[in-house]
């Protein structure tokens, strides 16, 4: 596709349970971001891909957050045992290897009861 | 590390009125300086970057901002809004030259334009 498509769009789920939010980022992309977007705490930054590199994973909040990045395109950002407090809007982004300019997916909006 | 701040929460401002929206940020180093824009249930479009050189930037929907090294400011301006200016905008920044490019985001500033 043209954007960056993030699925699915809407999830509400109990506490407690896992959830895997999925990120298609714009092809030929190689930089790809998570950023978490609350009420509380507005935006922020969560983790980071460039191509084969290690991931840059200092803005993930605990261990029950993580994300993978399979063959550098598609990522899944998963997050267990949901807890109220992960109500957000999940947001990714992807850029060209230079990186200055991002583009954003619409999100994910993460509803935990 | 950097940090934003955004002055105003929110920003109501009548039709074709001119409007800014004041941006500030700290930084031991070197930055890069974003607007986004975001629209109800929308992800984040750019409006306009500061990279380097010239230090008004225009950007699109007919917004511009200017850097100002001394004031640490990147304060975003349209001289006469529309209804369709009504969003939500996001000033950030990002350390240049570090290899990732994460964004450091502002609160946010909800811009209303009455008719």
């Amino acid at each position: 596709g043209a954007g960056v498509s993030q699925s699915p769009s809407n999830k509400v789920t109990e506490k407690g349970k896992d959830v895997e939010l999925r990120c298609d980022p714009i092809s030929g992309h190689t930089a790809l971001y998570w950023y978490r977007q609350s009420l509380g705490q507005g935006l922020e930054f969560l983790i980071y891909f460039q191509g084969n590199s290690a991931p840059d994973k200092s803005g993930l909040p605990s261990d029950r957050f993580s994300a993978e990045r399979t063959g550098g395109s598609v990522s899944t950002l998963t997050i267990q045992r949901t807890q109220q407090e992960d109500s957000a809007v999940y947001l990714c982004a992807s850029s060209l290897a230079d990186g200055v300019e991002a583009f954003f997916g619409q999100g994910t909006r993460l509803t935990v009861v | 590390a950097q940090s934003v701040t955004q002055l105003d929460s929110q920003v109501p401002v009548f039709e074709e009125a001119p409007v800014e929206l004041r941006c500030n940020y700290s930084s031991s180093v070197s930055v890069y300086l974003f607007w986004y824009v975001q629209y109800p249930n929308q992800g984040l479009q750019l409006l306009l970057k500061y990279l380097s050189g010239s230090t008004l930037v225009k950007g699109i929907n007919g917004f511009e901002a200017e850097f100002n090294k001394s004031q640490t400011s990147f304060h975003l301006r349209k001289p006469s809004v529309h209804i369709s200016d009504t969003a939500e905008y996001f000033c950030a920044v990002s350390e240049s030259g570090a290899g990732s490019y994460q964004l450091t985001f502002g609160k946010g500033t909800k811009l209303s334009v009455i008719p």
